[in-house]
This record gives structure tokens, C-alpha cells and sequence, in this order.
């Protein structure tokens, strides 16, 4: 039962492009939500949430958008750097409980 | 570098086997998290410890275990090993200071190759 999906396994994107991740999600209860980078080799990152309470984040290069009528997450990147390739999950959570996570994008940034 | 720690880094191993896996959570964490990741799955949740009390429990199969102990570590025992069972094994940490949401600090993972 994958309560978030992430539907598309990779996405390449040439560099100073925007990238836009996408995360689809069942669970009316979530009410948290996250990126997470993986590095090969690595464990993931954190790297930006949101609160269900707002339907946009911004950190630096990073937005995370929240649509919960669509029960629907984007992560853009602008611009996109070689450096930001990388496997992306999205994750949520209901009430603080366990999290959830996709399968995972892989970026490719093309230099 | 998270400041998690797993050991080992790789372990290779037979059906019908026992490992255990060992992680240290960052300096200050109460909280340890286990997740299995199999091949083109996501992140499973298996268990989450919190000063060495179980706090929540997700997909973990019954021939699955986990404890914390007194100094934070934990360790995750897989016994009866299949096939099935290879996967990343990650551990997470977080503070878990009365905020309702914690960041996960992540460590690299055991890859586990069950033959």
C-alpha cells in the first residue's frame, strides 16, 4: 500500500533549467511533508518541508508546492546545477506519526 | 557526514541466517529510526526507538527485532534470513524535543545481500 507514490523514476534537466519533482500522496491525513537528497553511497538529506497549514516553502533554489485538493507535492529547482543530481524522495506524515516515503526520482542535471 | 553511523557498511550473508546491524545515533538524538529499502522501493519504515523505549512500529516482520540501549546505540536483528530480505538498511535520528516534527538525520546505510 504506497500511500506516496512518486511517479516518475527520472527526470533529466539541462543545467540552469528549472527541475520540477513531483509527489502524489492518498493519505487526506497527512499534514506534513518533505524532500529528502540521496547521494549514492549516502543516506538521504533533508532538504525542505512543508506544513499543510501553507501550500508554498521557498529555501534558496528550492520551493516546495502543496496542493492537498489534488493530494499533490512539487519540488522546483531553479536554477538547476550538475550538483543537484541526485535521487530525490518525498515523505509525509499524519499527527507527528511514522513517515511515508516514495520510490524516488533521479535528477540529472545536464552540465 | 550526518553525524549517524552504521555498521557494518556491507554484509553478505545466506539464507536461513542471522545478522545484526548496528547503528549510532548523532550526539544529543533520543530518537532511532529503522527503514528498509529494497530495489526500486521507496523508504519502509520499520521501527522507531526513543530512549530505548519502543515508540512506534511499522512494516517490521516478526522475524525482525530491534532494541536501544542505555548509551542510544541501537541495533536491528534480522534472523531467518530469505532472499527477500536483501536491501539498504538505513538508521535515522532525530532530537525529538517535544516538537511534534523532527528532522531525520540519516546515516550511509548496511547493504544486506541475502544468497
Amino acid at each position: 500500500d504506497q500511500q506516496v507514490k512518486q511517479n516518475s523514476p527520472s527526470l533529466s534537466v539541462q543545467e540552469g533549467r528549472i527541475s520540477i519533482l513531483n509527489c502524489d500522496y492518498t493519505n487526506s491525513m497527512f499534514d506534513y511533508f518533505l524532500w529528502y537528497k540521496k547521494y549514492p553511497a549516502e543516506g538521504p538529506t533533508f532538504l525542505i518541508s512543508i506544513s499543510s497549514i501553507k501550500d508554498k516553502n521557498e529555501d534558496g533554489r528550492f520551493t516546495v508546492f502543496l496542493n492537498k485538493s489534488a493530494k499533490h507535492l512539487s519540488l522546483h529547482i531553479v536554477p538547476s546545477q550538475p550538483g543537484d543530481s541526485a535521487v530525490y524522495f518525498c515523505a509525509a506524515s499524519a499527527f507527528g506519526n511514522q513517515f511515508y516515503f516514495g520510490t524516488g526520482t533521479s535528477l540529472t542535471v545536464i552540465p | 557526514d550526518s553525524g549517524v553511523t552504521q555498521t557494518p557498511k556491507h554484509l553478505i550473508t545466506a539464507t536461513g541466517q542471522r545478522v545484526t546491524l548496528r547503528c549510532s545515533p548523532r550526539s544529543g538524538d533520543l530518537s532511532v529510526y529503522w527503514y528498509q529499502q529494497s530495489l526500486d522501493q521507496g523508504l519502509q519504515f520499520l521501527i522507531q526507538y526513543y530512549n530505548g523505549e519502543e515508540r512506534a512500529k511499522g512494516n517490521i516482520l516478526e522475524r525482525f527485532s530491534a532494541q536501544q540501549f542505555p548509551d542510544l546505540h541501537s541495533e536491528l536483528n534480522l534472523s531467518s534470513l530469505e532472499l527477500g530480505d536483501s536491501a539498504l538498511y538505513f538508521c535515522a535520528s532525530s532530537v525529538d524535543a517535544g516538537v511534534e516534527y523532527n528532522e531525520q538525520f540519516f546515516g550511509p546505510g548496511t547493504r544486506l545481500t541475502v544468497l
